[in-house]
């Protein structure tokens, strides 16, 4: 069945480091894949996506590449900030709608 | 962007009592509702798909007489935790799908505490 691998968390940075987030899938087809964030005591938001393979999903300074020929959807971001606390996850959803499959959720916490 | 309220945002209650959980799309129509629970520090687990109108799916391992969900409109959809124990204890999360894009949009979530 689909499934999401996320590497394990917590990731701690300074104020303006590199980011990145593995995130590795198994899927059959062509499933749209996503990265959500979930600040503290809150529900999910949509960060980015992309749909189809090569497509380049960005938002607020945060991007993902859908890399079909690795399987992978690493989020990266160039300068993080003390906002950008929070738990990311990386979710597919199979090519025929329906349920998000989730990875375990990566914890960031970037100090000042 | 389209929005999604979950009511209550946290409640306690006893054990032995059911708890009734809302969910709502507040500016647009939601042809299936998913319903999440989240343990600390864990992912989203799936407890079960709703469309308007018709039974819920659960996904295999849930009690659908204990978590009783209602998808009475297109707006709204409700989760019932029956005869609650601590176990039940925490928080869940709601999503809904519009019917364009598929793209779901989620709750803010409630804390589920039973003592």
């Amino acid at each position: 069945g689909n499934s999401v691998t996320q590497m394990e968390g917590p990731v701690t940075l300074s104020e303006e480091a590199f980011l990145t987030i593995n995130c590795t899938y198994t899927a059959t087809g062509y499933p749209s894949l996503f990265w959500y964030v979930q600040y503290p005591g809150e529900g999910l938001q949509l960060l980015l996506k992309a749909t189809k393979a090569d497509d380049k999903g960005s938002n607020k300074g945060f991007e993902a590449t859908y890399r079909k020929e690795t399987t992978s959807f690493h989020l990266e971001k160039g300068s993080v900030q003390v906002s950008d606390s929070a738990v990311y996850f990386c979710a597919l959803r199979g090519n025929q709608g329906g349920k998000l499959i989730f990875g375990q959720g990566t914890e960031l916490s970037v100090k000042p | 962007g389209a929005v999604v309220s979950q009511h209550p945002s946290r409640v306690i209650c006893k054990s032995g009592t059911s708890v009734k959980i809302e969910c709502r799309s507040l500016d647009f129509q939601a042809t299936t509702m998913f319903w999440y629970r989240q343990f600390p520090k864990k992912s989203l687990m799936l407890m079960a798909t709703s469309n308007e109108g018709s039974k819920a799916t659960y996904e295999q391992g849930v009690e659908k007489d204990k978590f009783l969900i209602n998808h009475a409109s297109l707006t709204l959809s409700t989760l019932t935790v029956t005869s609650a124990h601590p176990e039940d204890s925490s928080f869940y999360i709601c999503s809904a799908e519009t019917g364009t894009n598929n793209e779901q949009f989620f709750g803010p979530g409630t804390r589920l505490t039973v003592l």
